[in-house]
């Protein structure tokens, strides 16, 4: 099983700062095959990248998604009230084919 | 606008059974494939299931393997999920998600707002 491992747990920051996201893999994964959720309370899911780079259908473009190998980076570049969320990454192709990391909280500081 | 929105959730005794159902519309619902993933009260995200566009591909977590069951009625526009014997450990929201594809792919595209099930004596 490919384990993705996501960090920090938490991430304490302003409006309009910069946020930085990391998701670590336990094998190297296929770039087209990794992809960012944000999930805010209450809510579902929401797909933010996907194939580590491309950002889905009306996902601002302050979303970036780089990384390749084992080292995944989801970039928030100016933080806007609403991106305050718990962000997941997902991985396709191990065994179970689809595996996420365990979140990482974005809250205000 | 694609929808899905996901009934049958509920409290339910270990070992009792519970279907849910996932009501689809806003797009053809026949030309992609469905999954279910769940979300356990407080923590991450873990898939249960998929099937493909007509139903002839199905695969399983382990975790549910042997006790949970997709399927899929095309000219109803819904998914399925037949829960049996469950446990403790199956409590959790869960939601379906539609593919990007006809056949299992990458990721999740759109989601529903789940259905809660809570497995307590």
């Amino acid at each position: 099983e490919i384990v993705l491992t996501q960090s920090p747990g938490t991430l304490s920051l302003s409006p309009g700062e910069r946020a930085t996201l990391s998701c670590r893999a336990s094998q190297s994964v296929d770039s087209g095959h990794l992809a960012w959720y944000q999930q805010k309370p209450g809510q579902a899911p929401r797909l933010l990248i996907y194939g580590a780079f491309s950002r889905a259908t009306g996902i601002p473009d302050r979303f970036s998604g780089s990384g390749s190998g084992t080292d995944f980076i989801l970039t928030i570049s100016r933080l806007e009230p609403e991106d305050f969320a718990v962000y997941y990454c997902q991985q396709y192709g191990g065994s179970p084919q689809w595996t996420f990391g365990q979140g990482t909280k974005v809250e205000i500081k | 606008q694609v929808q899905l929105v996901e009934s049958g959730g509920g409290v339910v005794q270990p070992g009792r059974s519970l279907r849910l159902s996932c009501a689809a519309s806003g797009f053809t619902f026949s030309s992609y494939a469905m999954h279910w993933v769940r979300q356990a009260p407080g923590k991450g995200l873990e898939w249960v299931a998929v099937i493909s566009f007509d139903g002839s591909n199905k695969k399983y977590a382990d975790s549910v393997k042997g006790r949970f069951t997709v399927s899929r009625d095309n000219s109803k526009n819904t998914l399925y999920l037949q829960m049996n014997s469950l446990r403790a450990e199956d409590t959790a929201v869960y939601y379906c998600a539609r593919d990007s594809w006809q056949l299992p792919s990458e990721y999740f595209q759109h989601w529903g707002q789940g259905t809660l099930v809570s497995v307590s004596s």
